[in-house]
């Protein structure tokens, strides 16, 4: 089956425990990003990447970190969480065409940081 | 930011009824896209449409484009309980590669 797997899906964390949200997809998808989902903001991207070692930020990556080192793989780093970023996560893929599809997205993460 | 917006932020209607969503965005796309998102689950991706198209079909969604006024809207025919959800715009420039999602429309479909 086609998907992105996301783990781990909630996460309790205390401020400044060095935490990794893992994210992997199985469709070869060259581009992936990851979102966070905050009441009334939406989905805001943090980082995205279009490919193996490639890797872009969004409109709020202050305070995450990411790595592409394989196609299928896209974690996420948060070097030391604060409760600021307690929010949804999401990870999503897509062909790098700009037209070919939409996303796939992951079932989330929710992290949070006490 | 090019974060889009949808309007109304709250929808109810009865089953049976259409139900249409609105999204404007700030600058030139490439393509449009609608996700409907369960509750506290991930985004599904319902529709994508270009910004050579006008207008978009696929099953009982409608999708229209006007890329002179930046908008698009969203139409579901003969809606259903199961189209409860949130439904959100997503853009993507014809320059850069980011996406921008609006805040959603918050759909509920009495039985």
């Amino acid at each position: 089956e086609a998907q992105v797997t996301q783990n781990p899906r909630y996460l309790i964390t205390v401020t400044g425990k060095k935490l990794t949200v893992t994210c992997s997809q199985n469709m070869n998808h060259e581009y992936m990003s990851w979102y966070r989902q905050d009441p009334g903001l939406g989905l805001r991207q943090i980082y995205y990447s279009m490919n193996v070692e490639v890797t872009d930020k969004g409109d709020v990556p202050e305070g995450y970190k990411v790595s592409r080192k394989e196609k299928r793989n896209f974690p996420l780093i948060l070097e030391s969480p604060s409760p600021n970023q307690t929010s949804l996560y999401f990870c999503a893929s897509s062909f790098a065409n700009r037209g070919r599809d939409g996303y796939t997205f992951g079932s989330g993460t929710r992290l949070t940081v006490v | 930011s090019q974060q889009g917006e949808e309007d109304p932020q709250a929808l109810s209607i009865q089953e049976g009824e259409n139900a249409t969503m609105n999204c404007s965005y700030k600058t030139s796309i490439n393509n449009l896209q609608w996700y409907r998102q369960n509750s506290g689950r991930g985004l599904v991706h319902l529709i994508l449409i270009r910004s050579n198209e006008r207008e978009k079909h696929s099953g009982r969604l409608r999708v229209t484009l006007d890329t002179s006024k930046k908008s698009s809207s969203l139409l579901i025919t003969a809606s259903r309980a199961a189209d409860t959800a949130s439904y959100f715009c997503a853009t993507r420039r014809d320059t850069g590669n980011q996406f921008y999602f609006g805040t959603g429309t918050s759909l509920t479909v009495i039985p």
